[in-house]
């Protein structure tokens, strides 16, 4: 049971590149999320999905993109990157939906220069 | 939007000290998680309180969620190194988005 797991642990980019970011779960998990944090700041919901073929926007979705075709993966796309996403990206899932325990992957570090 | 805000940002003690930490909101909390991250990692979950009131306890680590529901408290008795970390609340259940507060930076110096 690896619980979520995320690819790659650190990748840098350069403006204007686009890139996917792997999240995955083997916990039967329903919801899932993403998040980013920044220092002084915690953690920012990107978007999350209460199922399969189910996603919502979080608090700051602007120029990432989500989709849940499987249960197991929750993949997030930057689209065109900036270096205002220079950022610390975590994935989380849990067995309900928000009030219930997030178990969290160990984040991937990314810099846009 | 619920804005979540925690006390102190930041918190450098000694081995043996006691320290409260705070997370107060805008508005009714219907739910409060106490997380805690590590360097490098991602945060794992502390304790879920819901009932104003509620009292929880969790070895040196005791939680209070006040009676009106809008702020919690966190407080060590005794802070080993092995506490230093970061402390962040999230509030969820009432949506099924989980928003977390701006986090509290603790070091416990030996």
């Amino acid at each position: 049971n690896a619980g979520v797991t995320q690819t790659p642990k650190f990748q840098v980019l350069k403006t204007g590149q686009s890139m996917t970011l792997q999240c995955a779960q083997d916990m039967n998990h329903e919801y899932m999320s993403w998040y980013r944090q920044d220092p002084g700041m915690g953690l920012r919901l990107i978007h999350y999905s209460v199922g399969a073929g189910i996603t919502d926007q979080g608090e700051v979705p602007n120029g990432y993109n989500v989709s849940r075709s499987t249960t197991e993966d929750f993949p997030l796309r930057l689209l065109s990157a900036a270096p205002s996403q220079t950022s610390v990206y975590f994935c989380a899932s849990s067995l309900l939906a928000g009030g219930s325990e997030q178990y969290f992957g160990p984040g991937t570090r990314l810099t846009v220069t | 939007t619920q804005l979540l805000e925690q006390s102190p940002q930041f918190l450098s003690i000694q081995e043996g000290e006691n320290l409260t930490v705070y997370c107060n909101s805008s508005s009714v909390f219907s739910s409060l998680q106490w997380y805690r991250q590590e360097p490098g990692e991602g945060p794992v979950l502390l304790v879920t309180v819901v009932t104003g009131g509620e009292v929880k306890k969790l070895k040196r680590l005791t939680f209070q969620f006040g009676d009106a529901r809008k702020d919690s408290s966190l407080h060590i008795t005794a802070a080993q190194p092995g506490d230093t970390g970061l402390y962040l609340c999230a509030e969820g259940g009432a949506t099924n988005k989980l928003i977390f507060g701006t986090g509290t930076l603790l070091a416990v110096q030996p």
